[in-house]
């Protein structure tokens, strides 16, 4: 069985930084490109970042770069998200996300909740 | 990037067809044949119901299509049923290498 395990969330100060996690496991994650999409309560889905293979070509959302890394350890089958400088609009579930090879994302994990408040 | 844009609702009996578009810029939706289609039920991940515009994955209805004209893309669900009830998100390929999701549609099902 395929699974996408994000941990790392939590309640953070502005400015403040934060570290999700993911962890692979059921599929060959080294010959999967990756992405964080997140949700803030109540609201549609944003794209935030993507990496490919071997963590060469990574892509950001404009609301995110220049503050938030994403990264991949295939030895490890897990993916990264390094958020720094917070905001309160950066809440949301955050999710783990699988890419499909045709450009689409078809395995989600159930996502990690981040909330930016003083 | 703006997101894309979809209408906030849409309502049908079921049995009936509905059609939800997606509409973006020669820069996204437009330019490339990578669109895709997400289902997503309440408390729920999303789950993937169309590829490159019209693929449907394995275990998706056939009752589930897509199709895309010049900037605007669409899902059409046809026979709707209950369980379809739910929100949908169109997403775009970027030429600067992004992604970028609709504003999503809720789907009510009368």
């Amino acid at each position: 069985e395929v699974q996408l395990v994000e941990s790392g969330g939590g309640l953070v100060q502005p400015g403040k930084s934060l570290r999700l996690s993911c962890a692979v496991s059921g599929l060959t994650f080294k010959d999967s490109a990756m992405h964080w999409v997140r949700q803030a309560p109540g609201k549609g889905l944003e794209w935030v970042s993507s990496i490919n293979l071997n963590n060469v070509a990574v892509d950001y959302a404009d609301f995110v770069r220049g503050r938030f890394t994403i990264s991949r350890d295939n030895a490890k089958s897990s993916l990264y998200l390094q958020m720094n400088s917070l905001r309160p609009e950066d809440t949301a579930l955050y999710y783990c996300t699988k890419d499909d090879g045709h450009f689409a994302i078809d395995i989600w994990g159930q996502g990690t909740m981040v909330t930016v408040s003083s | 990037q703006s997101a894309l844009t979809q209408p906030a609702s849409v309502s049908g009996s079921p049995g009936q067809s509905i059609a939800i578009s997606c509409t973006g810029t020669s820069s996204d939706v437009g330019g490339y044949n990578y669109v895709s289609w997400y289902q997503q039920h309440p408390g729920k991940a999303p789950q993937l119901i169309i590829y490159e515009v019209s693929n449907r994955p394995s275990g998706v209805s056939s009752r589930f299509s897509g199709s895309k004209s010049g900037n605007t893309a669409s899902l059409t669900i046809s026979g709707l049923q209950t369980e379809d009830e739910a929100d949908y998100y169109c997403n775009s390929y970027t030429n600067k290498n992004t992604r970028v999701f609709g504003g999503g549609t809720k789907l009510t099902v009368l």
